[in-house]
């Protein structure tokens, strides 16, 4: 299995929900990635996993919430998000994570409506 | 601070037209460089890196640290390769995307 998988591929939620997006991938790559994607603009890390211990943060707010369960999975809970919020979310994966970045493997993303 | 600037939102040739999409970088280090490519409703996906220094669909791209630039070239467009190409730094272990210039090529 050479692929990112993402699900669900498409949630709307009101501003009060809970809700999870959730990340799969069975390469064994160590390191795991969350960006955000508005329209007709590039992505935007959030946060990276490194050994299923977060290493990057960038400054994302506390209404997002990842969480790395095993070295295939990835998680990002939602809770009281905005409309400006809305976008496409994307995971990825690459083999490690350090000083040189490698390739990375992107999901195709859930795209996400906050009402 | 680092950054990668694509000058050209959109890039319009014609089948069988050279096509040039313009990268320039700004990083005080030896840079990683990186061209990803996003078809119309498929995932992201690497197209290049600089240190492979291989042509994948027909493209190329050469990192000049004189001019801190990492142009991807291709000599004969196909209208397959109409999409949104990203040029991105790697730095620290992130990456850092341009803009990203939408190619399109016509009939």
């Amino acid at each position: 299995d050479t692929e990112v998988t993402q699900t669900p591929k498409h949630l709307v939620m009101g501003m009060t929900n809970k809700k999870s997006l959730k990340c799969e991938q069975h390469m064994g790559h160590r390191a795991m990635y969350w960006y955000k994607q508005k329209a007709k603009k590039p992505p935007e890390l959030m946060f990276v996993y490194s050994y299923e211990k977060l290493s990057i943060n960038e400054s994302v707010p506390s209404r997002f919430s990842p969480e790395c369960p095993n070295s295939s999975l990835l998680n990002l809970h939602l809770h009281a998000l905005q409309p400006e919020d809305s976008a496409l979310y994307l995971c990825a994966s690459s083999q490690a994570w350090g000083a040189n970045t490698g390739e990375l493997f992107f999901g195709e993303g859930s795209r996400l409506t906050v009402l | 601070a680092q950054r990668v600037t694509q000058p050209e939102k959109l890039l319009s040739v014609f089948k069988g037209a050279p096509v040039e999409l313009k990268c320039n970088y700004s990083y005080s280090g030896s840079p990683e460089l990186f061209w990803y490519v996003q078809y119309s409703r498929q995932r992201l996906q690497l197209l290049l890196r600089h240190i492979s220094r291989e042509s994948i669909k027909g493209f190329t791209a050469d990192l000049n640290k004189g001019e801190t630039s990492f142009h991807l070239k291709k000599p004969f467009a196909q209208e397959e390769d109409s999409a949104m190409y990203y040029c991105a730094l790697g730095q620290g272990g992130k990456l850092i995307f341009g803009q990203g210039t939408e190619l399109s090529v016509k009939p």
